[in-house]
């Protein structure tokens, strides 16, 4: 079966730095994905992480650490238009579908 | 940059009827997905399409449901007779043939099916 955990909710400052937590347990694994989504919206790809450690991509980088199944999204200097959910997404080994997690709702106060 | 497009945006049925959600993905995309979301739950996979046929399903993609790629560039979703739980917002996604994931998966800005 498969398994993912995000928190359900985090709150962070405008200009400030926040990390959001993924841990999995699938049956195999090719592949991490971090989606953005805001309410009402698709999920628009952020990142993807297949080995070990840390991609940057502007002001988001996320980390993956396969032998602990834990992955995090970092996002640096927030703005008021980061407010959104963050979804974390594996891809299990042997198929071509994506799994979600339940997702991070993340609150951007001035 | 290459959308998925997906129509129409918002669709109300009574229950029992059939609906057709549409779909175009990427053009040079080859594989097809369709996903939904319960209002306030997380994306759940219904199924993925690839050379013309249903690569994988899940436990949601029962009889009830079918897909399709009538020409080269729709792909839809129909669903036989709707129940009131088959009201969520249902997304459309595609990805690249490849080995690599680099690009992630496109979704549509998706249908909200409303059942009354």
């Amino acid at each position: 079966g498969q398994n993912i955990d995000q928190p359900t909710e985090m709150t962070a400052t405008e200009g400030a730095i926040v990390q959001i937590n993924c841990t999995y347990q699938t049956s195999g694994f090719n592949g991490l994905f971090w989606y953005q989504q805001h309410a009402g919206e698709a999920p628009t790809f952020l990142s993807y992480n297949v080995l070990d450690g840390l991609e940057e991509k502007g002001r988001f980088s996320s980390f993956l650490s396969r032998s602990k199944g834990y992955s995090y999204l970092l996002l640096k200097e927030l703005q008021m238009k980061d407010s959104a959910s963050y979804l974390c997404a594996v891809r299990p080994s042997g198929f071509q579908k994506l799994v979600f997690g339940t997702g991070t709702r993340l609150l951007v106060s001035p | 940059e290459p959308e998925v497009t997906q129509t129409p945006s918002h669709q109300v049925t009574q229950m029992g009827q059939e609906v057709i959600l549409r779909c175009v993905p990427i053009s040079n995309h080859l594989y097809f997905y369709w996903y939904r979301q319960i209002l306030g739950q997380k994306v759940e996979f219904l199924v993925s399409f690839y050379n013309n046929e249903i690569s994988e399903k899940s436990e949601i993609f029962d009889d009830q449901f079918s897909v399709e790629r009538p020409d080269g560039s729709n792909f839809t979703l129909k669903i036989r007779s709707t129940k009131l739980e088959d009201s969520a917002m249902y997304f459309c996604a595609s990805r690249e043939q490849g080995l690599s994931d680099r690009n992630g998966y496109t979704f549509g800005s998706g249908t909200r099916l409303t059942v009354v």
